[in-house]
Parts: C-alpha cells; structure tokens; sequence
C-alpha cells in the first residue's frame, strides 16, 4: 500500500461544475495536509493546507480533513478551464518527512 | 525578493560523471527538501533537512548526497551510482510543517 493515495484519473468535468478529488494516506502519525497544483512543465504551488479535522475554505477551494479515516479531499466549486492540471496531495509526519501522492489530472472542458 | 532558486535550469550528465544541482533559499526557512518527478508520476521524496547540519534519507536516496552547510543552501549530488537519473528535480524549503515553497526545478538528461 502507498503511504499517500490519490483518486485515479484523469478526471473530467463540465465548466461550472464541482470537482472532488481525493486522498488517502496511511501514517496515523501525520500532521499536516497540502494540495498544490503542477501545471505541465512547471513547479507545484500551493492550493490549501489542513491541519484540524472539518472544513477549510478559501474561495472556489474547500479542503476536508477526517483523521480517524486517514481522508482528506479537495473540492473545486464553479471549476474553469484554468484549473486544468494536476493535483497533487501531500502528507507531513510530525518528524517532517514529507510524502506526496501520485496526482489527479483535472481537465474542466469548456 | 524572497525565493527559491535551483541551477542550473537543464543539466546532461556523462556516463560515470557526478553532477551537481544548486539550491538557495533567501526565505529564512529551516526545513529543506529535495524531489524527484518522472514523467506522469508524483514527487518522490529524495533527501530532507531540517536542521543546519543534519539530513535524513527520503525514499529514494540511493545514489543520491547531500549536505547542509549554511541554512540558506542545499545542494544536491547525482552521484555515478544513480543509473537513471533522467529526470526533474524540484528543491523546496519550508517552515517545520508548513506549507513548501518550491524552485523552478532542474531537468536532468544523460549524453
């Protein structure tokens, strides 16, 4: 089993519609939750971070933490084409080590 | 301003040669990571830093050094025993468990 699991894609969805990816990850022990997004070519850069089981908003972006499931998701609401990339999940165990998941690709089609 | 900067930008490597990928940070940060990106795949974690002087292995160090001398620095050595090491190389530095902030990446070929 992976440490960190993401939902398998490519994921496809209408403009203007939610996009809900997912992660998995199996060290009890984390403590920090990241999403970055990594257009192709480029560097990731920073989406969300969780630490708290619940809810986060920022904008259009919701990330949702349950620790006792070892679940965390991202929701994309009012999706643009612009939000086209890959998705990437990562974990932070208390020691710092950092773990990211494979990545969802998300094409948002006009 | 406050950055993340990785050199060079494209790198080809010789058989049997070790190479070298510069990593600077002006963010003040403690914590420094170093990853690799094939294509398709996600960010395996190659060596990581928390501390001046100190470094633990990532998943995938084999072949692979590291040292940390000056907080603001964390260079990272392709060695000759990396027998594939075409590949992107991301540097990122944060504050313990924060959010990381990343550099524009380092391609790797070899001739």
């Amino acid at each position: 089993q992976k440490e960190v699991e993401q939902n398998s894609g490519p994921l496809s969805v209408p403009e203007g519609a939610i996009a809900s990816l997912n992660c998995t990850y199996s060290d009890r022990g984390s403590q920090s939750f990241f999403w970055y997004r990594q257009y192709s070519g480029k560097s990731p850069e920073l989406i969300m971070f969780i630490y708290s089981n619940g809810d986060k908003e920022d904008g259009r972006f919701t990330a949702q933490l349950n620790k006792a499931s070892q679940y965390v998701s991202l929701l994309i609401r009012d999706s643009q084409p612009s939000d086209s990339a890959t998705y990437l999940c990562a974990v932070n165990t208390n020691a710092g080590k950092s773990t990211f998941g494979d990545g969802t690709t998300l094409t948002v089609k006009p | 301003d406050g950055g993340i900067t990785q050199s060079p930008k494209y790198l080809f490597r010789k058989e049997g040669q070790n190479v070298t990928l510069s990593c600077e940070q002006n963010l003040n940060h403690d914590a420094m990571y170093w990853y690799r990106q094939d294509p398709g795949q996600g960010l395996r974690l190659i060596y990581y830093s928390q501390i001046v002087n100190d470094f633990q292995k990532g998943d995938i160090a084999e072949g692979y050094s590291v040292s940390r001398e000056k907080k603001e620095s964390f260079p990272l050595t392709v060695t000759s025993a990396q027998k594939n090491p075409t590949a992107f190389y991301l540097c990122a530095s944060s504050l313990r468990n924060q959010p990381q902030h990343f550099g524009d990446g380092t391609r790797l070929s070899i001739l």
